[in-house]
């Protein structure tokens, strides 16, 4: 969607290995969320932020960590890949001037083997 | 527990029909209601945004409606073409800045 950016958009890494997923946003808005995406499982939330340094988890949140040292940047971590961490990663936004409807990045698909 | 359903979880129509996906959501009390459009390994599309103070919502061959005192919405896909053909997705939103809770989908087939 134009206005949030996920990169990189595939990537396939080794069991074990850190991996840093990113979103970025040109829209100024406060929100920020992580979700992943399973068959199954639909979409299940994992770490959210409610400002710069502001961030909570969500219902998935083991295993992974966050950061947002800047109002457009807002990255997830993951500290030591897991196979059951193999998923489609969607970024969102939100905010008061949109009304707090959420706005989704296009998703990065992540396989580790 | 708040909890969203979609029913049908697959629908198959022919090219033209008129069709209606719904949702139903356990708790009333929501702040906004969101619908998206999900097309096999792509992201999530916003169709439509509906307030708790608004009954419905229209975008051109799109009409969503919203009854909070009965937890349900309806998604109206009018003249539907083979390009609408995807996994439509309803979501309610409790919380400002909130988390979003996501029904399962409805996958839709519209053969030409």
């Amino acid at each position: 969607d134009a206005g949030i950016t996920q990169s990189p958009r595939h990537k396939v890494t080794e069991t074990g290995t850190p991996v840093t997923l990113r979103c970025h946003q040109t829209e100024n808005h406060r929100y920020m969320y992580w979700y992943r995406q399973d068959p199954g499982h639909g979409l299940r939330l994992i770490h959210y932020s409610y400002g710069v340094k502001d961030t909570d988890k969500g219902e998935v949140s083991d295993g992974y960590s966050v950061s947002r040292s800047k109002t457009e940047d807002f990255l997830l971590t993951l500290e030591s890949a897991t196979s059951s961490q193999t998923s489609v990663y969607f970024c969102a936004i939100s905010d008061l001037t949109a009304n707090y409807g959420y706005t989704f990045g296009s998703g990065t698909r992540l396989t580790v083997v | 527990k708040q909890e969203v359903t979609q029913i049908p979880a697959a629908l198959s129509v022919p090219e033209g029909e008129n069709l209606v996906l719904n949702c139903s959501f356990t708790d009333s009390a929501i702040y906004n209601l969101q619908w998206f459009r999900q097309d096999p390994g792509k992201g999530l599309t916003s169709l439509l945004l509906i307030q708790s103070s608004q009954r419905e919502q229209t975008s051109g061959r799109l009409n969503a409606s919203l009854d909070k005192s009965s937890g349900r919405s309806t998604l109206y896909i009018a003249a539907s073409q083979p390009g609408d053909s995807a996994t439509y997705l309803c979501a309610v939103l409790y919380n400002q800045g909130g988390k979003l809770i996501f029904g399962q989908g409805t996958e839709l087939s519209v053969k030409p």
